[in-house]
């Protein structure tokens, strides 16, 4: 079973509109963290958010936001305002407990992202 | 700001051979990451590293890889004998707290390895 879905695999949105990315996540522990990383068509992978499964607000950083909803185990990423820029594959990620260490990410399969000018 | 550097950004070496990719995590981060992802596919763990150990590693990472901290600054993936399906982007990535579940990975910026 998928542990990260991203069902979106192209999304095209205009510039200076907001637009939301969907991750829906599967996992049977109370603790889990929530990433969303954007890869740039250069290749590098850059933190953007990250949301705690017992944070009691969505996580807000500039731009981008995280509409989580715990009961529907979805952790969707809201870049508001979006800029040409923001032209990117998106991942989202999560980090459960594994044994004694909280190792590592497991991944979705991205979204690309296209800002329309 | 501080952050995740690899060397070299892009690697071409013929199949069977060794191949060393570095990495230099943040100075304070503790715990270090080596991931990797197939062309137009999604990331996948390799391996983590803390206290000079592995701490955890996936199916994939197979007696072919290992990993080694040289050095105060370096963190090393080697492959053995490379094949055909290691062709990939590797992130070398770290964090500082890497027993927390919410606990950041900052990536590096990928060394693309191409097998021939």
């Amino acid at each position: 079973a998928q542990k990260i879905t991203q069902t979106q695999p192209g999304m095209f949105v205009q510039e200076k509109e907001a637009v939301t990315l969907d991750c829906t996540y599967d996992t049977s522990d109370p603790s889990y963290g929530l990433f969303w990383y954007k890869q740039p068509s250069s290749g590098e992978m850059i933190f953007l958010i990250y949301q705690g499964s017992y944070d009691q607000q969505n996580a807000t950083e500039g731009r981008y936001s995280l509409n989580f909803q715990k009961a529907r185990k979805s952790a969707n990423l809201v870049i508001s305002a979006s800029q040409l820029g923001d032209s990117a594959m998106y991942f989202c990620a999560m980090r459960e407990p594994y044994g004694g260490s909280q190792g590592n990410l497991i991944f979705g399969k991205g979204t690309k992202l296209s800002v329309k000018p | 700001e501080p952050e995740v550097t690899q060397t070299p950004s892009h690697q071409v070496t013929q199949m069977g051979q060794e191949v060393i990719l570095r990495c230099v995590p943040i100075s304070n981060h503790l715990y270090f990451y080596w991931y990797r992802q197939i062309l137009g596919q999604k990331v996948e763990f390799l391996v983590s590293f803390y206290n000079n150990e592995i701490s955890e590693k996936s199916e994939i990472f197979d007696d072919q890889f290992s990993v080694e901290r040289p050095d105060g600054s370096n963190f090393t993936l080697k492959i053995r004998s490379t094949k055909l399906e290691d062709s990939a982007m590797y992130f070398c990535a770290s964090s500082t707290r890497g027993q927390a579940v919410t606990d950041t990975q900052y990536f590096g910026p990928g060394t693309r390895l191409t097998v021939l």
